[in-house]
């Protein structure tokens, strides 16, 4: 069973609007949440991270947001870039536990 | 710089043969990882180790073994009781009290393909 789900396999933006990518999880013991990027045929590169006892992170154009009562946390980026075009993963972890990732959502942004 | 180093980056191997797949770190992380990745699949955790000397088996162990006999290094050997060997594999590694707050680092990565 998936305990971090990423419902939307694709999407796509265009340059300089905002990316809203979406994750929800299941065990209510996460107490970090990750984002990853990840280009074709390369490894993947974190991005920014949220304690479980803050519901709102940022970093320039990146924010993650975290919902806890609906276990639901999303990543936004604004503006757009082409070169944000790549696949995002979101992960998460317990204490004492490995980082459990998504599957993963490719997002598109069109000049 | 440092970083974790995984090599070949390409390579192919025939049906039947044992390959291993190489990992090595230079963060001084105590945490080591092995995933796999298939074509528009997420990350799959294969094995991992928090120390040296010491290793468990992930979601996706089976025809796949590790040694983690230096805090540096830790080898992945595909065996040839691998069904479906060819993918994209990636390393990672950790600090052991910081993966929340700084996550993995990964590698580049070595594809596979069975030939």
């Amino acid at each position: 069973d998936q305990q971090v789900k990423q419902n939307s396999p694709s999407l796509s933006v265009q340059e300089g609007r905002i990316s809203i990518l979406n994750c929800d999880y299941t065990n209510s013991m996460f107490d970090y949440f990750l984002w990853y990027k990840k280009y074709p045929a390369e490894g993947p590169t974190f991005l920014i991270s949220i304690s479980s006892i803050k519901d709102k992170n940022e970093d320039g154009r990146f924010t993650v947001f975290l919902n806890k009562s609906a276990k639901h946390l999303s990543l936004h980026i604004v503006p757009s870039q082409p070169g944000d075009s790549a696949v995002y993963f979101c992960a998460a972890k317990a204490s004492y536990d490995k980082v459990i990732f998504g599957p993963g959502t490719s997002l598109s942004v069109i000049p | 710089d440092g970083g974790i180093t995984q090599s070949p980056k390409y390579l192919f191997r025939k049906e039947g043969q044992n390959v291993t797949l190489s990992c090595e770190q230079n963060l001084n992380h105590d945490a080591m990882y092995w995933y796999r990745q298939d074509p528009g699949q997420g990350l799959r955790l294969i094995y991992y180790s928090q120390i040296v000397n010491d290793f468990q088996k992930g979601d996706i162990a089976e025809g796949y073994s590790v040694s983690r006999e230096k805090k540096e290094s830790f080898p992945l050997t595909v065996t040839s009781a691998q069904k479906n060997p060819t993918a994209f594999y990636l390393c990672a590694s950790s600090p052991r009290d910081r993966e929340g707050l700084y996550g993995y680092t990964f590698g580049s990565g070595t594809r596979l393909t069975v030939v």
